[in-house]
Parts: C-alpha cells; structure tokens; sequence
C-alpha cells in the first residue's frame, strides 16, 4: 500500500546534538512538507519541497535544515541552532497535479534532554 | 499574511448537543479549505473539503461545513455530537496553485461528555 513512513516513532537526543528525521513516501507525490506540531499551536510549517532538489522555507523554519535529493525522501534535520527542539514532527506529502490529495505520516515524537 | 484563526480553544458539549467550530482565514487568492480530525493517539484524518463549487461540504461522519466567502469563514457544523467526536479539529488552508502547503489553524479541543 501506498504512504508516508515516519521513523522512529520515538526520538531521544541529547541537547547540543543534531537530530535527523526520517520520511519517506511512495506515492509518487511530488511535493513533500514538514510540520511541527505543539499543544495548542497547531501544526506549523517548518519547510517543504515541490520538486527534487529544491525546498522552500514555511514559518518556523530557523533551527532546521532538509534536503530533497530524491522524489521519495524529504528527511528534516534538528539542528543545535534550534532552542526548544522537544516537539511532535510530521510529514505530508502531495500531488502537484491535484492540489487536495495530502498524505500524512504517523509522525515523530522528539525529545530532548 | 497567510493565517488561520480558530475561535474556540476548548469546547465541552453534551451528547446529542449541536456543535458548531468556528474558522476564519488570511489568504490572497483562491482557496481551498479543509477540516482535519485528530481523535486521542491517533493520525490526522480528514474530515471534509472544500475546493469549488456548492460551498456547503458533506464530509465524514455526520460533519458538514459551509465557505461563506464573504466572511472569509468556513465553519464546521453537526447536529448532534457523540462522545466519539472527541477530539481535536484543525481548520487548514492553502491556495489553488499546486503544491501550495496548508496553513492550519491552533486547533478546538471537543469534549463530550455522555
């Protein structure tokens, strides 16, 4: 079946470390989105891409980096930069031939001590 | 700017009370609009959409929702409310051009109580 895979579903890092996020999809979407999601913030937008090798940042982009170096793949990086990195993360994906068919992955529990 | 407002934080109904969620947004252009579900340790699920057309939206499980784009509003409606329906509801947003990401709003936390 087609998706979006998420891992690990539970992440634990020390602080000062960088962490990266895996996601990857197999549905042929072409646009790829990351999202950070708090209590009673939503999700926000972090970054996301439409097509290979090129992302765009979203709201809260300052702390992370991506990479886009393959359709499938759109892996977020937590960098040290980021001050309050503990946080639940998603990923999405679209079609940039429809606009409306958005996939989410099962998410990201990150923490750091 | 491009935003997403949810007028209600938290709201606590009865089983069988009509529930109403309310939803404005910021966005130049066309839209297309979307209320996401989250039930307690679960996914994102989608509720409803809207892109064109008949601004009134049926969507899953009894939920409806009407573009009034006049009011740049798209509130969530359903007659009468489960303990189920527990959950929290995300309004979100994005533009007609391909690729656009969804802007989504803070969220409702529903409690039903039976």
């Amino acid at each position: 079946d087609g998706g979006i895979t998420q891992s690990p579903k539970y992440l634990f890092r020390k602080e000062g470390q960088n962490v990266t996020l895996s996601c990857e999809q197999n549905l042929n979407h072409d646009a790829m989105y990351w999202y950070r999601q708090d209590p009673g913030q939503g999700l926000r937008l972090i970054y996301y891409s439409q097509i290979v090798n090129d992302f765009q940042k979203g709201d809260i982009a300052e702390g992370y980096s991506v990479s886009r170096e393959k359709k499938e793949s759109f892996p977020l990086t937590v960098t040290s930069a980021q001050k309050n990195p503990t946080a639940f993360y998603l990923c999405a994906s679209s079609s940039v031939t429809t606009n409306y068919g958005y996939t989410f992955g099962s998410g990201t529990r990150l923490t750091v001590v | 700017a491009q935003s997403v407002s949810q007028h209600n934080h938290h709201v606590i109904l009865s089983e069988a009370a009509s529930l109403e969620l309310g939803c404005n947004y910021s966005y130049g252009g066309t839209v297309n609009l979307f209320w996401y579900v989250q039930y307690p340790g679960q996914h994102l699920q989608l509720l409803l959409k809207y892109f064109s057309g008949d601004p009134l939206v049926k969507g899953i499980k009894g939920f409806e929702a009407e573009f009034i784009k006049s009011k740049f509003s798209f509130n969530l409606r359903k007659p009468s409310v489960q303990w189920s329906d527990t959950a929290e509801y995300f309004c979100a947003v994005n533009g007609h051009q391909a690729g656009t990401a969804l802007i989504f709003g803070k969220g409702t936390t529903l409690s039903v109580s039976s």
